[in-house]
C-alpha cells in the first residue's frame, strides 16, 4: 500500500510569513494526526481528525496553527505568522481503527 | 496526564551484540499501549513493536521483544543481534486509551549507534 504522503519536504520562510504544509493519508485510513517534533525531542501532537472531525487539538497554538481536513482525506496544517520556534519537522500521520500510526517523511520547516 | 521518559540520550553496541533502551512511563489509566518507534536519519517513523497494557505475554517482533514490567512501569526495548541499520533514534510512546490507533505521547528518544 502507498504510504502517507506529505509535501513540501523542506521549506525556508522568514518569521511573521506564513507557510501550507499537505497530507494525504494511506487509502481508508480515517484518523489523521499533526504533530510537531522540534529537533532533538520526541513528536509532539498538534491536532488529530477522525474524518473530517476535530478529536484532539489541545495542544495546537491557534493564534497562529491552523488545520483543516474538509472531506475526510487530505489535510493542510498552516501556521500564520511563524515564528523562530515554530522550526521544526511537521509529521503527518494516519491509522485505521486499532492499527499503529503509519507516518509520513515529514516536513522540515526553517524560519529564519 | 501521560509521561514518557527515556534516560539514554545515546548509546553505543557493537555489531550483532544485544542492546536495552530503557522507557518509563506514568499514567493514571487502567488500560493503554506502548509502542516503540524507529527513525532513522532520512525522518520516517517506523513502527517496530506494540504492548497493550492487559497483554501478560512481552511483545515480540523479529528482533524485536518488549520487556514490559507493569509493576514498575517500564517498557524496555530489546534489540538482539545488532545490525549497522539499526543505527537510529529510537523513540518509547504511550497510547490512551487501550487502542493501538489513538493519539501517542512520545518520549525524548534515545540515540542508538551501531558500531562495526
Amino acid at each position: 500500500e502507498a504510504g502517507v504522503a506529505q509535501s513540501p519536504r523542506y521549506k525556508i520562510i522568514e518569521k511573521r510569513q506564513s507557510v501550507a504544509f499537505w497530507c494525504n493519508p494511506i487509502s481508508g485510513h480515517a484518523t489523521l494526526y499533526w504533530y510537531q517534533q522540534i529537533l532533538g525531542q520526541g513528536p509532539k501532537l498538534l491536532i488529530q481528525f477522525q474524518n473530517n472531525g476535530v478529536v484532539d487539538d489541545s495542544q495546537l497554538p491557534k493564534d497562529r496553527f491552523s488545520a483543516e481536513r474538509l472531506k475526510g482525506v487530505d489535510s493542510t496544517l498552516k501556521i500564520q505568522p511563524a515564528k523562530l520556534e515554530d522550526s521544526a519537522v511537521y509529521l503527518c500521520a494516519s491509522s485505521f481503527r486499532n492499527s499503529p500510526l503509519h507516518f509520513g517523511n515529514g516536513t522540515r520547516l526553517t524560519v529564519t | 496526564a501521560q509521561k514518557i521518559t527515556q534516560t539514554q540520550p545515546g548509546m553505543f553496541v557493537q555489531e550483532k551484540e544485544a542492546v536495552t533502551l530503557d522507557c518509563t512511563y506514568d499514567t493514571s489509566d487502567q488500560s493503554y499501549g506502548l509502542f516503540w518507534y524507529k527513525q532513522p536519519s532520512s525522518g520516517e517513523m517506523i513502527f517496530l513493536i506494540y504492548q497493550g497494557s492487559y497483554d501478560e505475554q512481552n511483545a515480540t517482533e523479529g528482533r524485536y521483544s518488549l520487556n514490559f514490567q507493569k509493576a514498575r512501569k517500564s517498557a524496555n526495548l530489546v534489540i538482539s543481534a545488532s545490525q549497522l541499520g539499526d543505527s537510529a533514534m529510537y523513540f518509547c510512546a504511550m497510547s490512551r486509551p487501550y487502542d493501538a490507533g489513538n493519539m501517542l505521547t512520545f518520549g525524548g528518544g534515545t540515540r542508538l549507534m551501531v558500531k562495526p
